[in-house]
């Protein structure tokens, strides 16, 4: 079993609808990531927590270490919200990062 | 911040050329990572490269196949040898500045296709 797991895999809306994906992942960690990456393939690092929540515009991440669970939520979602949104972990004493499998999000005008 | 930038940024190569992969970054830092992302897949770690060493790679990645280079702490190489269609993938380069911010920085990414 991976040690991240992202859900739902795919995910469509309609503009302006609120979106959340989650991700569970089952070992002790330093860190959690939330990526988007379009369709171009480029990387952009949205989030890095540890504890609690953070925003930063539309885009919401919180994370339950004692859960192991993190979530990614966008308000008000728009069509170039439309991409992949991978969780990655780096594990307690490791400098490597481990990834979910990413969920596909389209945002319908 | 990183900014890291990627040469080239996409290419189409043929069966059993070799293709160098560029990576520059704005800023010194001490740990590179080269990954690669298969179609439809998620994202795997290929080797990490430490100015002054030899690459560490990861089991299934063997230096012969995927020579690095890491001559500073700004720029590395990732050439992908005797390539094949099983190659095709997106290949990026990351970086981690340290100072124990557990942050990660990706590049934009090299699309390879090998016909």
């Amino acid at each position: 079993k991976n040690e991240v797991e992202q859900s739902p895999q795919n995910l469509t809306a309609q503009e302006g609808e609120f979106i959340t994906i989650n991700c569970s992942y089952s070992v002790g960690i330093s860190a959690l990531h939330w990526l988007q990456q379009h369709p171009g393939g480029g990387i952009v690092s949205l989030f890095m927590l540890s504890s609690g929540k953070k925003k930063h515009g539309r885009l919401i991440a919180t994370i339950n270490i004692q859960e192991k669970h993190s979530s990614l939520h966008i308000t008000a979602s728009h069509p170039r919200d439309s991409a992949v949104y991978i969780c990655a972990v780096r594990k307690l004493g490791d400098y490597k990062l481990s990834f979910g499998a990413g969920t596909t999000v389209t945002v319908r005008a | 911040s990183a900014v890291i930038s990627q040469k080239p940024s996409r290419d189409i190569c043929q069966r059993g050329t070799s293709l160098t992969i560029q990576c520059q970054v704005d800023s010194q830092v001490t740990m590179m990572f080269w990954y690669r992302q298969q179609p439809g897949q998620s994202l795997t770690l290929i080797a990490t490269a430490n100015q002054g060493s030899e690459a560490t790679y990861e089991s299934g990645f063997v230096i012969d196949k995927f020579p690095i280079s890491r001559p500073n702490l700004t720029f590395s190489t990732l050439t992908v040898s005797n390539m094949s269609p099983e190659d095709s993938s997106i290949y990026l380069c990351s970086v981690d500045p340290g100072q124990g911010t557990d942050t990660q920085y990706f590049g934009p990414g090299t699309r390879l296709t090998v016909l």
